[in-house]
């Protein structure tokens, strides 16, 4: 079985520019989730969905970022304008409500650069 | 305070050997549930071993084992006869609440385990 797929792998953009970040959660996934990882702030997250709905949106870290769930199969995470501090990698990760203990599986994420 | 305390910096352990890698948490909930990722050099992240606030028995996972003690509010890793491939971070994490109500995960800062051939 596919895991949850993120794309690009790697992005490396200019400050100023939009950046839109993919991902695919594992089929039947009802959540979705959207993490940064740095050095400094370690791995936290961004927001997350339930059936397609965002139910916490408070670890966007301001207006530039945004993120939606069109369909049950794609997500996006943007960021407009990009800032070098926005640099990190980027997870995204699903989990079924189904499951007792909800544990979340992760993508490869996203290794953006912003120069 | 922090919700998940990680203070091993990092770990060695000679292979084949098990090595305990600790994690406390601070919760007021009655329900939450404990976590361990793994996240090799590549990068990706690796689920490996969860443990339910009301599970009475220590959660195991082929080689990975929790060792939950409630009242002291740890939840510590052991990995047993380990291998050159189990180096890397390992993060413990927690969801507060019921599953249903809050699915959201915080992280500790991780601890790095090498061993040694």
């Amino acid at each position: 079985d596919a895991g949850v797929i993120q794309s690009p792998r790697h992005e490396v953009t200019e400050m100023g520019q939009e950046v839109t970040l993919r991902c695919k959660p594992i089929s039947g996934h009802d959540y979705l989730f959207w993490y940064r990882q740095t050095m400094m702030r370690g791995l936290e997250l961004l927001i997350y969905f339930n059936n397609n709905v965002p139910i916490d949106d408070s670890g966007m870290p301001e207006d530039r970022f945004s993120a939606k769930m069109p369909n049950a199969s794609f997500s996006t995470l943007k960021i407009q304008p990009s800032e070098p501090r926005d640099s990190a990698v980027y997870f995204c990760a699903s989990s079924y409500g189904g499951s007792p203990s909800y544990e979340q599986y992760f993508g490869p994420g996203t290794r953006l650069t912003v120069t | 305070a922090q919700k998940i305390t990680q203070t091993q910096p990092g770990m060695f352990v000679q292979e084949k050997e098990a090595v305990t890698l600790d994690c406390t948490y601070d919760t007021s909930d009655q329900s939450y549930g404990l976590f361990w990722y793994k996240q090799p050099s590549s990068g990706e992240m690796i689920f490996l071993i969860y443990q339910g606030s009301y599970d009475e028995q220590n959660a195991t996972e082929g080689r990975y084992s929790l060792n939950f003690q409630k009242a002291r509010k740890s939840a510590n890793l052991v990995i047993s006869a380990s291998q050159l491939g189990d180096s890397a971070m390992y993060f413990c994490a927690m969801r507060e609440g019921y599953a249903g109500a809050n699915s959201k995960l915080t992280f500790g800062k991780g601890i790095t385990l090498s061993v040694r051939p």
